[in-house]
């Protein structure tokens, strides 16, 4: 089985400020886990992933991901926040061998001006 | 290359009818999979396909049939719509693996009165 949290439906945040948009996961063996952005009106743009390696993963648009195993935990971080940054933002995981990912419920990421 | 395109963008059905929901990707992708958004939802599995000839079944399979004759194409078909199933519907395809990352189409959006 798999699944993943992501404990705050929205995060706001000063532009020009981190952010950090949270996700934990549960899975059998070793995790798989992605980040996806969707923008209004769009379907999910994929942003980076971790399959194996560093812990720390770049992504598109400066983004870059936390992998800590001992947390289960993939959480996406920007270190200068853009009001172009907010949208949709989904975690999803899968376990070795599963075809298909699951998904968190979303965060909605509000960057202030 | 197109990716992922999903047609109709908007549909509006009555309660009752049927329809299918077209989906086509141009990346030679095995895996092809079917989600709905709901608010506070986030995106739920409807049916998914591995290969030409094979479906299963997601986590919210009632109400929808599938099939994949072809590697490219993968139609969701709506038997006889509810208002329960108005949502935004979107196409993803991937490579096989468990690595691999979704490429979504840009959803359909689905009203039924």
């Amino acid at each position: 089985a798999q699944s993943v949290a992501q404990p705050e439906d929205q995060v706001n945040v000063a532009e020009g400020n981190p952010l950090t948009v949270k996700c934990t996961y549960s899975v059998s063996g070793n995790p798989y886990l992605f980040w996806y952005v969707q923008y209004p009106n769009r379907g999910l743009q994929f942003l980076l992933k971790y399959i194996t390696g560093d812990n720390l993963v770049k992504g598109s648009y400066g983004f870059e991901a936390e992998f800590n195993k001992s947390q289960t935990s993939f959480h996406l971080k920007k270190p200068s926040a853009l009001v172009s940054d907010s949208a949709l933002y989904f975690c999803a995981v899968k376990s070795g061998g599963s075809y298909i990912p699951t998904f968190g419920r979303g965060t909605s990421l509000i960057v202030h001006p | 290359n197109a990716g992922v395109t999903q047609t109709p963008k908007f549909q509006v059905l009555k309660t009752g009818q049927s329809m299918t929901l077209q989906c086509a990707q141009d990346m030679n992708h095995e895996y092809m999979s079917w989600y709905r958004q709901d608010p506070g939802m986030g995106l739920r599995l409807i049916h998914y396909s591995v290969g030409a000839g094979i479906t299963d079944q997601g986590e919210v399979p009632n109400g929808y049939n599938v099939s994949r004759s072809t590697t490219e194409d993968f139609p969701l078909r709506l038997l006889s719509a509810a208002p329960s199933q108005t949502s935004v519907y979107f196409c993803a395809s991937s490579r096989q693996g468990s690595g691999t990352e979704a490429f979504f189409g840009q959803g359909t959006r689905l009203t039924v009165v």
